[in-house]
C-alpha cells in the first residue's frame, strides 16, 4: 500500500532551465494538491486538481507555473525558465474525496535554483 | 475558510500528555477542525479530524467544543518524536495551513 510518491526527491536546476516535478497519488485517490514551501516560511497551497481538471489554481504564480492531473499517470507540476526564488520544497497531497480532507502527503521534492 | 489562531510554541515534558489548543471563531457549520504536523523538513503527516463529537485513534485525541469555537489536540504519551510544528486547520476543501505551534518534547 504505498503511499504518495514523489519524484525526484532533489533537484537542482540552472536559472532559465525548466522543472518537472511529479507526483503519483495513492491508490483509489483522485484528488491531488501541490504546495510550497520556501525555506524557513509554512507551507503555501498552489493548485488543486482532479483527473483531467484545475479545480482551483488560485495559489499558483501566474507565469511559468502550470499544473496537470492526466487521465493516466502522475500529476506534473512544471516550472518554466526558474529562477532562483523558485528554490523551495515542492509537497504533493492526495485524497480520495472532497470535503472530508484526510490527505496524505508525499516526502517531497527539493527543488535547487543554480 | 475559516482562519486559526495558535500559540507560537510550547513544550512538554516526555511521557506527560500534551495539549494544543486552536481558536476558530469564525468556523461555519460544515467545516472540518483537521490536526496535521511536520516533523523537520518531512511531508506533513495527518493527525485527527472532526466535526462536532470528539474524536480519538491510535494517535492522538481532538477535543472540540460545543460552540466549535475552538479545539484541543491531546497526545496522550508524547515522546521525542513527537517534536514538530502541529497545524490546526478549519476547511471543507483544500488545507489552508498557517504558522502552526511548535511542540518541543524534552527529556
Amino acid at each position: 500500500n504505498a503511499g504518495v510518491m514523489q519524484n525526484p526527491r532533489h533537484l537542482v536546476r540552472r536559472r532559465g532551465q525548466e522543472a518537472r516535478l511529479r507526483c503519483s497519488p495513492m491508490k483509489g485517490h483522485s484528488h491531488v494538491y501541490w504546495y510550497r514551501q520556501l525555506p524557513e516560511e509554512g507551507l503555501k497551497f498552489m493548485v488543486y486538481l482532479q483527473k483531467e481538471n484545475i479545480i482551483d489554481e488560485s495559489g499558483m504564480p501566474k507565469e511559468r507555473f502550470s499544473a496537470e492531473f492526466p487521465k493516466e499517470g502522475p500529476s506534473i507540476l512544471r516550472i518554466q525558465q526558474v529562477v532562483r526564488g523558485d528554490s523551495a520544497a515542492y509537497f504533493c497531497a492526495s485524497s480520495s474525496s472532497l470535503g472530508v480532507q484526510r490527505a496524505f502527503f508525499g516526502q517531497g521534492t527539493r527543488l535547487t535554483v543554480v | 475558510d475559516a482562519k486559526t489562531t495558535q500559540p507560537p510554541s510550547m513544550d512538554c515534558a516526555e511521557g506527560r500528555a500534551a495539549n494544543l489548543p486552536c481558536n476558530h471563531s469564525t468556523i461555519s457549520g460544515n467545516e472540518y477542525v483537521y490536526w496535521y504536523r511536520q516533523i523537520h523538513s518531512q511531508g506533513p503527516q495527518y493527525i485527527i479530524h472532526g466535526l462536532k463529537n470528539n474524536e480519538t485513534n491510535e494517535m492522538a485525541s481532538l477535543i472540540i467544543t460545543e460552540d466549535r469555537k475552538s479545539s484541543t489536540l491531546i497526545l496522550p504519551h508524547a515522546t521525542l518524536r513527537d517534536t514538530a510544528v502541529y497545524y490546526c486547520i478549519v476547511s471543507y476543501s483544500k488545507l489552508t495551513f498557517g504558522k502552526g505551534i511548535t511542540l518541543s518534547v524534552r527529556p
